[in-house]
């Protein structure tokens, strides 16, 4: 596709389920990053892909939150056990390489009830 | 640790006056700072950079280290620049490439 997609583009689940959000970054684009949008904030780091490598898991807030990227495309970022606090958009990026500039999707709104 | 500020969450100005967009930065190497901008029902989308020192819809941006900022400017505010614009920075010291954003200003351009 032409840029980045994200699905579910909204969720609403109760609390204590699990939820699953999916990326899929620009072809071939070997880095790919999450970020959360909270009310009222800025959008905060979760995870970075690049290639191969470990990824950067420092901004993961939790261990409920993980994340995976298979083939080197394709992104799921899951949620175990939710919580209120977790309502949030969820912003998926890609870039050709690391240090290139970022591309966004549209973010998935994800709503704990 | 890294931290962008800009201070106001809400800017109305004029159509044909000047804007300026306030960021400040907290970094301890040296910084690669980012405008990004989000239209409304539009994705968030890169405005411009730092290291490229270009113009892009008519504002400009110029680092400033010695008083940590990264304002964005343009001389003549447009009615399509309305929007969301946020602030980052990418610290190259330590090769980390996440980004860290400001909360964002709204700006609306009153006609």
């Amino acid at each position: 596709g032409a840029g980045v997609s994200q699905s579910p583009s909204n969720k609403v689940t109760e609390k204590g389920k699990d939820v699953e959000l999916r990326c899929d970054p620009i072809s071939g684009h070997t880095a790919l990053y999450w970020y959360r949008q909270s009310l009222g904030q800025g959008l905060e780091f979760l995870i970075y892909f690049q290639g191969n490598s470990a990824p950067d898991k420092s901004g993961l807030p939790s261990d409920r939150f993980s994340a995976e990227r298979t083939g080197g495309s394709v992104s799921t970022l899951t949620i175990q056990r939710t919580q209120q606090e977790d309502s949030a958009v969820y912003l998926c990026a890609s870039s050709l390489e690391a240090l290139q500039p970022q591309h966004f999707g549209d973010g998935t709104r994800l709503s704990i009830l | 640790a890294q931290r962008v500020t800009q201070p106001e969450k809400l800017l109305s100005v004029f159509k044909g006056a000047p804007v300026e967009l306030k960021c400040n930065y907290s970094y301890s190497g040296s910084p690669e700072l980012f405008w990004y901008v989000q239209y409304s029902r539009q994705r968030l989308q890169l405005l411009l950079r730092h290291i490229s020192r270009e113009s892009i819809k008519g504002f400009t941006a110029d680092l400033n280290k010695g008083e940590t900022s990264f304002h964005l400017k343009k001389p003549f505010a447009q009615e399509e620049d309305s929007a969301m614009y946020y602030c980052a920075l990418r610290g190259a010291k330590d090769g980390n490439e996440k980004l860290t954003f400001g909360t964002g200003t709204r700006l609306t351009i009153i006609p």
